[in-house]
């Protein structure tokens, strides 16, 4: 199975601030890899697929890149509902495997 | 306007069964791999089963494999999952997911198995 090790598993920061979530997985998955945002109670939404091209209706302070093993989700301007859980999953091959998790919180 | 809409979940006791539903609507779903994913309280994502657009091919994780079956009905646009053997370790919300790449996600259904 690929794992994937996402970091930090959480982060303060500030409205305005730049903030980068890391995504590596255990082996090159090209660049079949998605970032998803998860509120309190709600289904995960879609803000990446392909590793860097952006769901339609996403702010474009949002981006990502990437592809083989090392991936980041950066979001250069924090707004206030930005503050939320973000997972990464690799959808190359079976099982799919998410990160772990990256929680934004306010400071 | 892509809609899922899951149902089924419940309290069970361990070693029980359940099946869910996942409704789909908004979409020509026999043209899609449809997937189910579970998060427990408080915990992360982790996928659980997909079957492609005809019913033919289906995959599970580990965790699951020869106690789920997904399978799905494209004339009543519906996915199922069915749930034998049901252990503590399940208790989760189990989300309908669209697609590969995933991209529309149900509101869930939550499976509590407790005695």
């Amino acid at each position: 199975d690929i794992q994937m090790t996402q970091s930090p598993s959480s982060l303060s920061a500030s409205v305005g601030d730049r903030v980068t979530i890391t995504c590596r997985a255990s082996q090159g998955i090209r660049n079949d890899l998605g970032w998803y945002q998860q509120k309190p109670g709600k289904a995960p939404k879609r803000l990446i697929y392909a590793a860097s091209t952006l769901q339609s209706g996403v702010p474009s302070r949002l981006s990502g890149s990437g592809s083989g093993t090392e991936f980041t989700l950066t979001i250069s301007s924090l707004q206030p509902e930005d503050f939320a859980t973000y997972y990464c999953l690799q959808y190359n091959s079976y099982p799919w495997t998410f990160g772990q998790g990256t929680k934004v919180e306010i400071k | 306007e892509v809609q899922l809409v899951e149902s089924g979940g419940g309290l069970v006791q361990p070693g029980g069964s359940l099946r869910l539903s996942c409704a789909a609507s908004g979409f020509t779903f026999r043209s899609y791999w449809m997937h189910w994913v579970r998060q427990a309280p408080g915990k992360g994502l982790v996928w659980v089963s997909g079957i492609d657009s005809d019913g033919s091919t289906t995959t599970y994780a580990d965790s699951v494999k020869g106690r789920f079956t997904i399978s799905r009905d494209n004339a009543k646009n519906t996915l199922y999952l069915q749930m034998n053997s049901l252990r503590a370790e399940d208790t989760a919300v189990y989300y309908c997911v669209r697609g590969t790449p995933p991209d529309y996600w149900g509101q869930g259904t939550l499976v509590t198995v407790s005695s």
